[in-house]
């Protein structure tokens, strides 16, 4: 099992900050590196699915980058707002569409 | 359009019980899988389907059954449930993309209890 680390566990901010999460993945045998979404009683919804390093991925406030030498990914929310608040969820993919999911970053964001 | 859906939403099971977690996509999607979500960890591959069937196990597949003889419905069986199974349980498909690329779509979830 390929481990998916997400930091920070949790995160509580102030309305209008910009903030980023952090996701760091095994870089070998890289498929696709998933962002997902999650508010509290709904279902994860995708954001972004990214391939290639390098790539930079943008909607609306919301952007990623990644990096697949080094493994890593990065979520930034600009001028946050209070419907920001959800946990995010990055998930590694694998071969058969498999994911590897970590345990996801609880961001509050505070009016 | 339903998208993924699931059924029932909650259960409540005594030990050695069986039962079926239903799950059907209406978006012809190949691809379907079962994961569960348990407290301070990711969610986890319980059995996948790249087509109808056609399945796999998933990382925690020990205690599930699952069969997949349509496209559309991908069913997941509790043999006897345990207490270790309480959890919520999410069923998804995927889109076919380029490679392995595709976006997970998300039932709502089945909250399962095993007393």
């Amino acid at each position: 099992i390929l481990n998916v680390e997400q930091s920070p566990q949790s995160l509580h901010v102030q309305e209008g900050d910009s903030t980023n999460f952090t996701c760091s993945f095994p870089s070998s045998n890289f498929y696709a590196l998933h962002w997902y979404r999650w508010e509290t009683a709904k279902s994860p919804e995708a954001l972004f699915v990214m391939t290639l390093n390098g790539d930079e991925k943008k909607k609306g406030r919301i952007s990623a980058t990644l990096n697949t030498k080094e493994g890593y990914s990065y979520l930034y929310i600009k001028g946050s707002q209070p419907e920001d608040s959800a946990t995010y969820l990055c998930a590694r993919g694998g071969s058969n569409y498999k994911l590897t999911f970590g345990k996801g970053t609880l961001l509050t964001v505070n009016p | 359009n339903a998208g993924v859906t699931q059924t029932p939403k909650f259960q409540v099971l005594k030990t050695g019980q069986s039962m079926t977690l239903q799950c059907a996509q209406d978006m012809n999607h190949e691809y379907m899988s079962w994961y569960r979500q348990d407290p301070g960890m990711g969610l986890r591959l319980i059995h996948y389907s790249v087509g109808a069937g056609i399945t796999d196990q998933g990382e925690v597949p020990n205690g599930y059954n699952v069969s997949r003889s349509t496209t559309e419905d991908f069913p997941l069986r509790l043999l006897s449930a345990a207490p270790s199974q309480t959890s919520v349980y999410f069923c998804a498909s995927t889109r076919p993309g380029q490679g392995d690329t595709g976006e997970l779509f998300f039932g709502e979830g089945s909250r399962l209890t095993v007393l």
